[in-house]
């Protein structure tokens, strides 16, 4: 089952702008992760933010998160052509036996116009 | 490091027969994992291995799925008998435990016809 649902499926925006995804979730977490596919291939690790942490930062890379909504964002400022890309969230989903693997949502793709 | 690497890149197989998909996580990742990618089904996780002992294998939709992963360098996803509906893009990823970033490969694509 899907942990994570990204919001919206598809974003296309100029280049220089600022990008915004969104992702809720349903239960408990630890932490969030956010990971970035491009086009046939794998996916790539972005930014892991803790449940005890409301923002995070990484070069253009801005991530929030609020446990009470049981939501985060992810903003991509100053958008570059090679940012078109999908994204997706992730969270571990835990069971009586422990953490199972990230789970994760059916993406936002974003497209970068020249 | 070279990551983590997966073969074949393509496979393109008849109904019914045998496909073997193969990983080799990072050194020292004592996690593995096999995902899933369909366009109508997002990211599904198949199986993981933590040292190399599968712990979770809820997730492999038929027996006509299974993964080994005969020791911490190397693991197998089998398909037997192939079907078209299986047809996606398989991808293994290692880590150091489940909650943290992990690392995935450039996949599989399989293609059943």
């Amino acid at each position: 089952s899907q942990q994570g649902e990204e919001d919206p499926q598809a974003l296309s925006i100029q280049e220089g702008e600022n990008a915004t995804m969104n992702c809720s979730y349903k239960t408990s977490i630890n932490n969030l992760q956010w990971y970035r596919q491009n086009s046939g291939r794998g996916l790539v690790h972005l930014i892991l933010i803790r449940s005890n942490e409301r923002e995070k930062h990484s070069g253009r890379l801005r991530v929030t998160l609020d446990t009470s909504k049981k939501s985060s964002s992810l903003l991509i400022t100053a958008s570059r052509a090679a940012d078109t890309a999908s994204y997706f969230c992730a969270t571990v989903l835990y069971s009586g036996g422990g953490a199972d693997g990230l789970t994760f949502g059916k993406g936002t793709h974003l497209i970068i116009q020249p | 490091d070279a990551g983590v690497i997966q073969s074949p890149r393509h496979e393109v197989t008849e109904m019914g027969q045998e496909v073997t998909l193969r990983c080799k996580p990072i050194s020292g990742h004592d996690y593995l994992f096999w995902y899933r990618q369909t366009m109508m089904r997002g990211l599904e996780l198949l199986i993981y291995f933590n040292n190399n002992v599968p712990i979770d294998d809820s997730g492999m939709p038929e027996d006509r799925f299974s993964a080994k992963m005969p020791n911490a360098s190397f693991s197998t996803l089998k398909i037997q008998p192939s079907e078209p509906r299986d047809s996606a893009v398989y991808f293994c990823a290692s880590s150091f435990r489940t909650e943290v970033r992990y690392t995935f490969g450039s996949g599989t694509r399989l293609t059943v016809v």
